[in-house]
């Protein structure tokens, strides 16, 4: 079966840093890769996606994302993080040929002013 | 922007009893899905529909819990008869193909089982 794996449950930086949060998948295929955010309360919002191409894919909100296949990952980065941007963050892979989602437990983020 | 709009936001009920969670999914969208999140723990994929049909379902999907799509619009999920621990947020999702398109959340429904 596919998983997920976000390592880091709770990560803390300051506003103006930078950020990084980790993902890496079992999947034996090429996966289809997303990253969500959830903010309390609310639903999961698509940050960005990547199926195939270019390894390095941009996003909405500043975030970018690195596929490194040799890895196994899909690392979500901002360079310089926003009071705005603490929230829930889910890595999600899509299994090929299956219309089924597997997610991360999540990495909750808070910022510190 | 169309958005996945579900109802009711939050739903109390006693344990044993029936309960139908609503889902409007974005008009143009093929594909629909429900995913639980019990508290503090991730999102968990329970079914996904496509031509009236279940597609995909996990293990969690059990003979108390099933779909559909009653007319052009609407996506239920019902759970026939309550446990304490199906207590979770719900989660309805559509995207417009398959696995290898990003999916659309709603704001979730909260179930409360007493």
């Amino acid at each position: 079966a596919q998983s997920v794996t976000q390592p880091d449950i709770h990560i803390t930086v300051s506003e103006g840093a930078s950020l990084e949060l980790r993902c890496n998948y079992s999947y034996g295929a090429t996966p289809y890769l997303f990253w969500y955010v959830q903010s309390p309360g609310q639903g999961l919002q698509l940050l960005l996606k990547y199926f195939s191409g270019d390894t390095l894919v941009q996003g909405i909100k500043g975030f970018e994302a690195e596929f490194k296949r040799s890895q196994s990952s899909f690392n979500l980065r901002k360079p310089s993080v926003h009071w705005s941007d603490a929230a829930e963050y889910f890595c999600a892979v899509g299994e090929e040929n299956f219309n089924k989602f597997y997610f991360g437990s999540g990495t909750k983020l808070n910022v510190k002013p | 922007e169309p958005e996945v709009t579900q109802t009711p936001s939050h739903q109390v009920t006693q344990m044993g009893q029936e309960v139908i969670l609503r889902c409007v999914p974005i008009s143009n969208h093929l594909y629909f899905y429900w995913y639980r999140q019990i508290l503090g723990q991730k999102v968990e994929f329970l079914v996904s529909f496509y031509n009236n049909e279940i597609s995909e379902k996990s293990e969690i999907f059990d003979d108390q819990f099933s779909v559909e799509r009653p007319d052009g619009s609407n996506f239920t999920l019902k759970i026939r008869s309550t446990k304490l621990e199906d207590s979770a947020m719900y989660f309805c999702a559509s995207n417009i193909g398959g696995s290898n398109q990003p999916q659309h959340f709603g704001d979730g429904t909260r179930l409360s089982i007493l």
